[in-house]
């Protein structure tokens, strides 16, 4: 069964850290994944995806991922955070061979202070 | 920039009551996705939906559920009979394609049952 694993529950940094929230996944075939992020009270949004080729993607608001297909990774990267990042952020996988559905990790609360 | 919508925002019921959770995808989308997130877990997939059939379900998604386009733009999901384990926070997604490689979420609904 498909699995995706956030290790971080909750990250807090300052202004101008260096964030990097680890992700990791379960699956053996073909899989696209995503990160995707929720700011308080707002619904989910899409920060970046990954189906093929460069496995170093850019999303939106300054953040990427590298996909590490031997490490079943992907993690979320970004090297200046702002106060406004602070939201939750949920890595998901979608396997390219199923009928669609998204399958989330637990999420991961990133508080920035000022 | 076109949204999916979720009506309403917030639904207090009691237990055995019937629910519809309503939904308006974007409006040249044709698949459909049920998901829910139980306070404090992960994103759960409840049901995907494509051409007037479910596409897929989840354990979850049990007699007590089912979903329907009445009409060409509406999407909904019914809980006949509330339970307590019910409440959590109801997101609808849509997607153009089959593989539901980009899903737009809605703002949820927020089920609370009492």
């Amino acid at each position: 069964a498909q699995s995706v694993s956030q290790h971080n529950h909750h990250v807090i940094l300052s202004e101008a850290a260096s964030l990097e929230l680890g992700c990791n996944y379960s699956y053996g075939g073909t899989v696209n994944l995503f990160w995707y992020v929720q700011y308080p009270g707002q619904h989910l949004q899409l920060l970046l995806k990954y189906f093929s080729g460069d496995p170093l993607v850019k999303g939106i608001k300054g953040f990427e991922a590298e996909f590490i297909k031997s490490k079943f990774s992907f993690n979320l990267r970004k090297p200046s955070v702002q106060w406004s990042d602070t939201a939750e952020y949920f890595c998901a996988v979608n396997a390219y061979s199923s009928a669609s559905k998204i399958i989330f990790g637990s999420g991961t609360r990133l508080s920035i202070r000022p | 920039e076109p949204e999916v919508t979720q009506t309403p925002s917030h639904q207090v019921t009691q237990m055995g009551q019937e629910v519809i959770l309503r939904c308006v995808p974007i409006s040249n989308h044709l698949y459909f996705y049920w998901y829910r997130q139980i306070l404090g877990q992960k994103v759960e997939f409840l049901v995907s939906f494509y051409n007037n059939e479910i596409s897929e379900k989840s354990e979850i998604f049990d007699d007590q559920f089912s979903v329907e386009r009445p009409d060409g733009s509406n999407f909904t999901l019914k809980i006949r009979s509330t339970k307590l384990e019910d409440s959590a926070m109801y997101f609808c997604a849509s997607s153009a394609d089959r593989d539901g490689h980009e899903q737009y979420f809605g703002p949820g609904t927020r089920l609370t049952v009492t």
